[in-house]
């Protein structure tokens, strides 16, 4: 399986500031990669696909970039209601598989 | 709008069996792969099972492989997850995902039901 890894695990950031994540590929999967947002209690929800497609309804202060086994995901201008835990996933290569996720917090 | 409901979580022996359903609504249910993806309280999300649209094609994790069972009914638009032998390492939330171009990219999912294995 290949396996994702995100980092940091868990970041604070001051409102109005942007935050950067990261998301590494044990392998080559090309631009078949996904951000999901999941705010506390709640399912997660698609935020980019493809590497850096927005997914409908999607602020564009997100935005997401990478190809091959590097991938980032930024947020611009973070406001308290994106405070949440991100994940990367992987659709290359079967079984789909998840990174462990960025936990955002406000400082 | 695309919504997804899930049903049939609850407590349940270790050895027993369990059978969640996942309701759909909003779209053209028989057109799209859907999936189970589960998540320990607290801990990170796990893929667990797949089903195409025409129910042909399923796959599955290792983890699960022999014991779950996934199956989907076209005319209720509703999929289900027959858990059998269930142990306690399977104890998660349970959400039913709606794949967005049958490449396994989840553009929509429920709300999750808990399935909580004990003694």
């Amino acid at each position: 399986d290949i396996q994702m890894t995100q980092s940091p695990s868990s970041v604070s950031v001051s409102v109005g500031d942007s935050v950067t994540m990261t998301c590494r590929a044990s392998q080559n999967i090309g631009n078949w990669l996904a951000w999901y947002q999941q705010k506390p209690g709640k399912a997660p929800k698609l935020l980019i696909y493809s590497a850096s497609s927005l997914h409908t309804g999607v602020s564009l202060s997100v935005s997401g970039s990478g190809f091959g086994t590097d991938f980032t995901l930024t947020i611009n201008n973070l406001q308290p209601e994106d405070v949440a835990t991100y994940y990367c996933q992987q659709s290359n290569s079967f079984p789909p598989t998840f990174g462990g996720g960025t936990k955002v917090e406000i400082k | 709008e695309v919504r997804l409901e899930e049903s049939g979580g609850d407590l349940v022996q270790p050895g027993g069996s369990l059978r969640l359903a996942c309701v759909a609504s909003g779209f053209t249910f028989s057109s799209y792969w859907m999936h189970w993806v589960r998540q320990v309280p607290g801990k990170g999300l796990v893929w667990v099972s797949r089903i195409h649209g025409d129910s042909v094609s399923t796959a599955y994790a290792d983890s699960v492989r022999g014991r779950f069972t996934v199956s989907r009914d076209n005319a209720k638009n509703t999929i289900y997850l027959q858990m059998n032998n269930l142990r306690v390492e399977d104890t998660a939330v349970y959400y039913c995902a709606r794949d967005r171009e049958n490449y396994d990219t989840l553009d929509y999912w429920g709300q999750g039901t808990l399935v909580s294995v004990s003694s």
